[in-house]
Parts: C-alpha cells; structure tokens; sequence
C-alpha cells in the first residue's frame, strides 16, 4: 500500500507570510498532483508534476516533485485569505488504464488579516 | 465551473432507508471514480469505472452498490447503511488512457451524507 504523508497538517499564518507544504512517500509515482479543496466542495486541481526534479509554477504557488520521483513540495509566497483550504497530494501510478491516485494525508491551511 | 455534477448536495437518511447518489461528467471523459472523504481520514477510493466496467473495488461494503449506465453517467445506490457511512462522497472523472494526462482527475462538490 503506497501512503503519502504530508506535513505540516495544520498551518495558521498571517496574510503576506511564506509557507511550504511537504508531501512524502516511499514510494515513486509516476506523476503526482496538487489539489485544493474549500470546505462543502471537491478538491480542485492545481498542478501536475510529472518529470523528477520539476518545478512548476502557477502565481504565487510553486510546485516541485522531487528527484526520485517519491516526494513534493509546495510553495506559497505571500499568503493571501483566498489560499484559505485544504492542500492535498496525490500520486499516480502508471497503471496504463483507469488513473489511480494515492491521496496524501493533507495539510489544512489558515490564513488569517 | 465544474464539469462534474452530484445531487443531492446533502441527504439525511436512516439506516433502514433507501436512497442514491447521482453523479454526471460533462467533460467528455471515459473513467469515472466514487471517493469517501471522512474527517481526520485521508480520501478513500471506493470504485472506479473504465469504459462503463468496473475495474476496482477497494473493498467496498456490499450495502454500497454502484453503476454506471454510460461513460457520463455514475450512481451509488446506498441500503442499510450504517452510522459510520456518514461522510463526503466524491465522483470524479478522468480521460483513460496511457497518457500521463490522464490521471488528472476532476471532482465535483460531493454529496453530504448523514445517516442516523
């Protein structure tokens, strides 16, 4: 059974503060995504990193999926309300049908005025 | 704007009732997905349908029942539930394939269930 474990599971910050997201498995994916979800609705897809070692960015958030292909960071640069929510990892395994996705535990953020 | 529906958005139900759950993907996808998302507990995988077949259950109840009677259509008909059923359950949807794009997965906002 592959587990993501994220950290930290809960953040609260301030407005206009920086904040990393961990997200690791023993596991290599063959991609692995972001998502947020806002309370009373589904997750919503951020990003996907498929190459080891990439970074994408999307604004303020940056992404990265480690060299080994096993764990992901991400990134919030200047923390706004708006990023209020629950971050959740998932990796992907090349199953060649069907996407399976392994969901990481998730990290609750908090940003507060 | 999400390309995945699901009503209702919230059910009450009691453990001797019988009720479903509707879910439809206007995305043009070919796999489609049930989830159980329960406070403190990481999202559960319930089924997963490819091509209208069912390809996984992830050791599901069998008081969980689902089907799907096309590519864009996908139910979850519930019976005798129990109190610990209660929890957010999500569809997804997804474009199968060999592509690594295709384990993207688009969620819609779930349905609220409470069984008492």
């Amino acid at each position: 059974t592959q587990l993501l474990e994220q950290s930290p599971q809960f953040l609260s910050i301030q407005e206009g503060e920086n904040l990393t997201v961990y997200c690791n498995s023993s596991s290599v994916f063959s991609s692995l995504q972001w998502y947020r979800q806002e309370p009373g609705e589904g997750p919503v897809l951020l990003v996907t990193v498929v190459t080891g070692g990439e970074v994408k960015k999307l604004k303020r958030l940056t992404f990265q999926f480690g060299d080994a292909r096993k764990d992901s960071s991400l990134h919030i640069t200047a923390a706004q309300p708006g990023d209020t929510g629950l971050y959740l990892c998932a990796g992907a395994l090349n199953t060649g049908t069907a996407s399976k996705l392994t969901f990481g535990t998730g990290t609750r953020l908090q940003v507060t005025l | 704007e999400t390309g995945v529906t699901q009503t209702p958005r919230h059910l009450v139900m009691g453990m001797t009732n019988k009720k479903s759950l509707k879910c439809e993907q206007h995305l043009g996808h070919n796999a489609m997905y049930w989830y159980k998302q329960s406070a403190k507990k990481p999202l559960e995988l319930m089924f997963v349908y490819n091509f209208k077949e069912q390809t996984e259950n992830n050791s599901v109840p069998s008081r969980f029942s689902p089907e799907c009677p096309n590519s864009s259509h996908l139910f979850l008909h519930l019976h005798t539930l129990q109190p610990e059923d209660s929890a957010l359950y999500l569809c997804a949807s997804s474009q199968a394939g060999w592509l690594r794009r295709s384990y993207e997965q688009y969620f819609g906002p779930g349905t609220r269930l409470t069984v008492t």
